[in-house]
């Protein structure tokens, strides 16, 4: 079946360091990729998404590209903050099975100190 | 507007009995997923729901699971016999019809079966 492997940390970065966080994917079809992210006591939101090949997501200076040939969709930051410190989750969805479920990986906590 | 909302947010029980719990979508959405976010690991699909009916009943972990839908809008996650291997989060989205739209998570009800 679908799945998602990310890297899975935990991270910790010094405030303006480059973040790349890798994703790849397995699925049948043509599978839309997201980017979901969980803030210290807050609920899981979209960071980003991409629906087909070549597509590039991006949101507060994050930036993630849908790539087939590869499989992946890596989420990239130039420059964190301390305010991006949480987890980051990459999914797919895809209709296949009548279905219409996210499918998650693991999820990497990321710490950024000042 | 009102986002998605679950109750209760935390529920303690004892191993042996039954529990409810609730997931209220935004307004208008016809999707409505269910997953579990167990300690330390990531999301796990349980159940699809377009309008009231399941097309994807596949994530539900056994016959001691349930789940149901009425006027599109309301949902109820039923849990058996409960077990401590059932405590996590469950975690309520809903989202507009189609795989390549945003599911919008609710807040959770962190269910602790003692």
């Amino acid at each position: 079946g679908d799945s998602v492997t990310q890297m899975e940390g935990p991270v910790t970065l010094s405030e303006e360091a480059f973040l790349t966080i890798n994703c790849t994917y397995t699925a049948t079809g043509y599978p839309s990729l997201f980017w979901y992210v969980q803030y210290p006591g807050e609920g899981l939101q979209l960071l980003l998404k991409a629906t087909k090949a070549d597509d590039k997501g991006s949101n507060k200076g994050f930036e993630a590209t849908y790539r087939k040939e590869t499989t992946s969709f890596h989420l990239e930051k130039g420059s964190v903050q301390v305010s991006d410190s949480a987890v980051y989750f990459c999914a797919l969805s895809s209709s296949q099975g009548g279905s219409e479920k996210l499918v998650f990986g693991k999820g990497m906590k990321l710490t950024v100190n000042p | 507007g009102a986002g998605v909302s679950q109750s209760p947010s935390n529920k303690v029980t004892e191993k042996g009995k039954d529990v409810e719990l609730r997931c209220d979508p935004i307004s208008g959405h016809t999707a409505l997923y269910w997953y579990r976010q167990r300690l330390g690991q990531g999301l796990e699909f349980l159940i699809y729901f377009q309008g009231n009916s399941a097309p994807d009943k596949s994530g539900l972990p056994s016959d001691r699971f349930s789940a149901e839908r009425t006027g599109e809008s309301v949902s109820t996650l039923t849990i058996q016999r409960t077990q401590q291997e059932d405590s996590a989060v469950y975690l309520c989205a809903s989202s507009l019809p189609g795989f390549q739209n945003e599911q919008f998570f609710g807040p959770g009800t962190r269910l602790t079966v003692l």
